[in-house]
């Protein structure tokens, strides 16, 4: 089975920096199809999860630009350009692309 | 909008049975696959069962395989999870999620206990 992993597990982050969030798993996740089925989700205290980005890069409809996406075969990352309040929460990323499908262990950010 | 919305959680015994419901609406049910993730209280997120848009695959994580069951019924446009055998350590949220290599919408999350 694919490991998703995720530094840091915890991120505490002054508003108006930027933050970066790395997942790395422990085989490719280029599909046969040619595309990278990873993915990164949002939990806000108390709420469901939100998808964010899907397929490396890509923001959802709403997503703020500050979120963005990078990354390729095993390596990737999240970065929040300038932090704000409605930020905190808990971030996943998430692969389709090998079975069975797995979630990162999740990176708690909040306020310093 | 793509609403789901989750029923059918509460307190069971272990080695009990529950059957979890998804009612889904603003969207063409039958083309997407559906898929069932759960948290464990103050845990992270674990895939649990995906089926595909059709009802003629399912997908089982290895914890669950052989006690839940996922089904669908289109005509319906409802999700189902049929969890039997309970233990313990299926005390969690479940959430419904549209999709299965591209989840995107979730729903709010039925929480089941397992405890006596």
């Amino acid at each position: 089975d694919v490991v998703m992993t995720q530094s840091p597990l915890s991120l505490p982050v002054t508003l108006g920096q930027p933050a970066s969030i790395s997942c790395m798993s422990s085989q490719s996740l280029v599909h046969t199809d040619g595309y990278t089925y990873l993915h990164w989700f949002q939990q806000r205290p108390g709420q469901s999860p939100r998808r964010l980005l899907y397929k490396v890069s890509n923001r959802d409809s709403g997503v703020p630009d500050r979120f963005s996406g990078s990354g390729s075969g095993t390596d990737f990352t999240l970065k929040i350009s300038r932090v704000e309040a409605e930020d905190v929460g808990t971030y996943y990323c998430f692969q389709g692309t090998q079975w069975p499908p797995s979630f990162g262990p999740g990176t708690k950010v909040d306020i310093k | 909008e793509v609403q789901l919305l989750e029923s059918g959680g509460g307190l069971v015994q272990p080695g009990g049975s529950l059957r979890l419901s998804c009612a889904a609406s603003g969207f063409t049910f039958s083309s997407h696959a559906m898929t069932w993730v759960r948290q464990a209280p103050g845990k992270g997120l674990e895939w649990v069962s995906s089926v595909s848009g059709s009802a003629e695959t399912t997908y089982y994580a290895d914890s669950v395989k052989g006690r839940f069951t996922i089904s669908r019924d289109n005509s319906k446009n409802t999700l189902y999870v049929q969890m039997n055998s309970l233990r313990a350590e299926d005390t969690a949220v479940y959430f419904c999620v549209r999709g299965r290599v591209l989840p995107d919408y979730w729903g709010q999350g039925a929480l089941v206990t397992v405890s006596s």
